[in-house]
């Protein structure tokens, strides 16, 4: 299997700051990774898919890089309602999720 | 609107049964990979299994595999999950969620609730 790695767990920011998510892969997925935004409560929600392809209605600050076994989540000029867990996930080999990343 | 509606979540004792379902709209369910997806309490996200369009195709999570079973009825543009010897591991929210690109979720139910305790 697969395993998705973030980093770090938990990270503090304020608003306005750039920000940015670490998910390594124990393989190469290639290009066959996703970002969630989950914020506490309600289900996930599909943020960017294949390493970097932003999802409709997703702000421009939200970015995504990478390829092989390491990737980045970044987002430039954080505000409030992105505070949230964030989950990369991996979809070449089955489909596995990192541990999350609590933004706070 | 596009929307995934989940029910059949409880209370149930270890070794029990339950069938969730979930109900889709605004979207062409039959032309859609579907699949169930859980969080255990305070946890991470954990893929459980997924079906094809047509239901010929099933795939299950290791964990799963034989006390797990993922069906659809596309005239009722309804999935199921009927989960059967349950364990205190098995308690989540069950969330249904639109399957594409080979494995990226972009629509999402709100989740039912299935707790395993004696």
């Amino acid at each position: 299997d697969t395993q998705m790695t973030q980093s770090p767990s938990t990270l503090s920011a304020y608003v306005g700051d750039r920000v940015t998510i670490t998910c390594r892969a124990s393989q190469s997925i290639s290009n066959w990774l996703a970002w969630y935004q989950q914020k506490r409560g309600k289900a996930p929600k599909l943020v960017i898919q294949k390493v970097s392809n932003l999802e409709s209605g997703v702000p421009s600050r939200f970015s995504g890089s990478g390829s092989g076994t390491e990737f980045t989540l970044t987002i430039n000029g954080l505000q409030p309602d992105d505070f949230a867990t964030y989950y990369c996930q991996q979809y070449s080999t089955s489909k596995t999720f990192g541990q999350g990343t609590k933004v706070e | 609107e596009v929307q995934l509606v989940e029910t059949g979540g409880g209370l149930v004792q270890p070794g029990g049964s339950l069938r969730l379902s979930c109900v889709a709209s605004g979207f062409t369910f039959r032309d859609s990979w579907m699949s169930w997806v859980r969080q255990a309490p305070g946890k991470g996200l954990e893929w459980v299994a997924n079906i094809k369009e047509d239901g010929s195709e099933r795939y299950y999570v290791g964990s799963v595999k034989g006390r797990f079973t993922i069906s659809r009825d596309n005239a009722k543009n309804s999935l199921y999950l009927q989960v059967n010897s349950l364990t205190v591991d098995d308690t989540a929210v069950y969330y249904c969620a639109r399957d594409v690109a080979h494995g990226v979720f972009d629509v999402w139910g709100q989740g039912t609730t299935v707790s395993v305790s004696s």
